[in-house]
């Protein structure tokens, strides 16, 4: 079966400070993307990053960026100058290359505090 | 260009009844999947289609169906509904048909009393 797992339910951060939410991933397939999903108040799911498992190289948007270890199956998230707006539900998902659905982990609750 | 559309945003019903949901996905969209956000479950994947045709579904109960038109506009549906049916759903439509890229609408608040 493949499952995500974020490990931090919720975290804080002040405000322009660096934060990273962990991701994990399991999966015995070889080609997948893998996702970061920003959730406001106000509920809609939003992209943040998306990173392919066949590029070695990091994704990057701005300030956020991600460490992807294929090897460890790990996907972590790094926010930088870290903003209130950035206040959010943060979900890692993947999708294997194919007809299959995202899959989602559970979530990190993130709050940027002033 | 216009998001993912979902109508109505807010629902209430009583257990029993039925509801139906709907989705416009981004023009030029053909993938359209469904997910269901509880706080216990997180988000659990419903089912996609994709142009008119159920692609994958998920592990729910056949209370659960949906559709899509030849416009790519989709439609949920649930029947006799419960309390546990109380939750976020989120359509998400996919311009790749691998849906390597998925872009998400502000959801449906169904609330069953």
């Amino acid at each position: 079966a493949q499952t995500v797992t974020q490990s931090q339910p919720e975290m804080s951060v002040q405000e322009a400070e660096t934060v990273t939410l962990s991701c994990t991933y399991d999966t015995s397939e070889n080609n997948y993307y893998l996702f970061w999903y920003k959730q406001p108040p106000s509920r809609q799911m939003i992209l943040v990053i998306r990173q392919e498992a066949y590029k070695q190289q990091n994704a990057t948007e701005n300030r956020f960026s991600v460490n992807f270890q294929k090897a460890a199956k790990s996907f972590s998230l790094k926010i930088s100058d870290s903003q209130l707006g950035d206040t959010a539900m943060y979900f890692c998902a993947f999708i294997v290359s194919g007809n299959t659905p995202l899959v989602f982990g559970k979530g990190t609750r993130l709050s940027v505090i002033a | 260009k216009a998001g993912v559309t979902q109508t109505p945003r807010y629902l209430i019903k009583t257990r029993g009844q039925q509801v139906t949901l709907s989705c416009s996905p981004i023009s030029g969209h053909r993938s359209v999947s469904w997910y269901q956000q509880t706080p216990g479950q997180g988000l659990q994947f419903l089912f996609e289609y994709f142009s008119e045709t159920q692609r994958n579904k998920g592990n729910f109960p056949g209370r659960f169906s949906g559709r899509q038109f030849s416009n790519s506009r989709s439609e949920m549906n649930v029947s006799t509904l419960e309390l546990g049916d109380s939750a976020l759903y989120l359509c998400a439509s996919s311009g790749t048909r691998k849906n390597t890229e998925a872009f998400f609408g502000q959801g449906t608040r169904l609330t069953v009393v």
